[in-house]
Formats: C-alpha cells, sequence, structure tokens
C-alpha cells in the first residue's frame, strides 16, 4: 500500500531544473518530516534535505549548495523537490520519505522518480 | 566516502546467521539512533531497524539491531533466499546544523 505517491518519469537536459512532487494523506502530511533520498544508478542512498511541510522549515544537505529548494502545499498535501543546474550527475532515482520527527527513521517510502539528465 | 562504514558484501548459506557491521564516530552513532534499511532488488528501501533495534511492524524477528560504542551491527538468523538484499545502515549526525547519514550498503548474497 503506497502511502507516498511521487511523480512520473522526468527526461531534462543539462543545465534545466526540475521539480519532483510527493503527495502524501492528509495524516501523514501533518504528523511527518519528509525528506528527499536519491540513488543514483548502482550506487547507494545520498540524503538529500528535509522539510516540515506544515511550517515550512527546511534543512538541506551541503552537498547541494544553492540549487535545492523543498517546498509544501498543505492545500494538496504535497511536497515538492526543486532542483536547478541539472547535470548528468544528477541522474538517478530520487525517493521522498517521511518520518515522525527530524531525526527519526524514514518509516514511510514513496516508490520513487527516476530522473534522467541527458543532451 | 561515506561517513558510516559498512562491509561492500558479506554471504552466507540458508539457515545461517550473518552480520553486518556499520561503524562511525562517536558524535554519529554514539550519539544518535541508529536505523537499517533492507532494499530488494528493484525495489524502494523499507525500514528494517530503527532506534538501534526496534523492528517496525510486520518485520520477522530473525533481523535484529545492536549497537556497542561508536560500532552496530544488523543480525540476520535463519538466512533465506528472499533476504539477498542491499542493507543500509544510516543516522542523525547533529553537526553542521543536522544531517541524515547513509552507510555505503552491503550486498548480501544468499548462496
Amino acid at each position: 500500500q503506497v502511502q507516498l505517491m511521487q511523480s512520473g518519469t522526468a527526461v531534462t537536459k543539462p543545465g534545466a531544473s526540475v521539480k519532483l512532487s510527493c503527495k502524501a494523506s492528509q495524516y501523514t502530511f501533518n504528523s511527518n518530516f519528509f525528506h528527499w533520498v536519491r540513488q543514483a544508478p548502482g550506487q547507494g542512498l545520498e540524503w538529500m534535505g528535509a522539510i516540515n511541510p506544515t511550517d515550512g522549515n527546511t534543512l538541506y544537505a551541503q552537498n547541494f549548495p544553492g540549487r535545492v529548494t523543498m517546498t509544501g502545499d498543505t492545500s494538496t498535501t504535497t511536497v515538492y523537490l526543486h532542483l536547478r543546474g541539472l547535470t548528468s550527475d544528477d541522474t538517478a532515482l530520487y525517493y521522498c520519505a517521511a518520518g515522525q520527527w527530524l531525526s527519526d527513521a524514514f518509516h514511510i517510502w514513496g516508490q520513487g522518480t527516476m530522473v534522467t539528465v541527458s543532451s | 566516502q561515506s561517513v558510516l562504514t559498512q562491509p561492500p558484501s558479506v554471504s552466507g548459506t540458508p539457515g545461517q546467521r550473518v552480520s553486518i557491521s556499520c561503524s562511525g564516530s562517536s558524535s554519529i552513532i554514539g550519539s544518535n539512533y541508529l536505523c537499517w534499511y533492507q532494499q530488494l532488488p528493484g525495489t524502494t528501501p523499507k525500514l528494517l531497524i530503527y532506534g538501534n533495534n526496534q523492528r517496525p511492524s510486520g518485520v520477522p524477528d530473525r533481523f535484529s539491531g545492536s549497537r556497542s560504542g561508536t560500532s552496530a551491527s544488523l543480525a540476520i538468523s535463519g538466512l533465506r533466499s528472499e533476504d539477498e538484499a542491499d542493507y543500509y545502515c544510516a543516522a542523525w549526525d547533529d553537526r553542521l546544523s543536522g544531517r541524515v547519514v547513509f552507510g555505503g550498503g552491503t550486498k548480501l548474497t544468499v548462496l
């Protein structure tokens, strides 16, 4: 049973940006912090950052200086990841995941969105 | 290079007990809860252990977690073929305003 529903596959060019979505139920949206984690092909998991969607507070990993923005829409119970200045190194599967507090484990995961950056 | 260190691979035979280690600094493993994720081939990661040694509902008690000092371990007893997967440890790092750190992952092969 999917509790976080992510947007579909994205194919984009170097230098462009992409905005991914992750929709949760009202309860899940209001009671969790949301994180974005990515996984390049054949590689491990990389944390990108987190958002408290009810107050909009964010925390970004230092690996993406100025390239990442996470937002939440309370009316649609959806969180978003906006990634700018894409390069081929950003080709990866992007997951949203949720935990009840900022340092909590990720109890809930989305199904992942594949982003391919290619000229 | 990952902040948390895991062996790249481990293997075992059905019924055997295997262990996967995860080591890190005292400021991470020694100060915060550790968790483990299982990623079966081609699937989304799944939480296996949280709070160092707690199992979410539905996770068999064949899986157990432990922590000692700056190291942690995931043990799998009664190994089954369906346990073949990648396993990741993760923890909160209080430094640098806070972040989640992952181990590099361990590929478990059931022979």
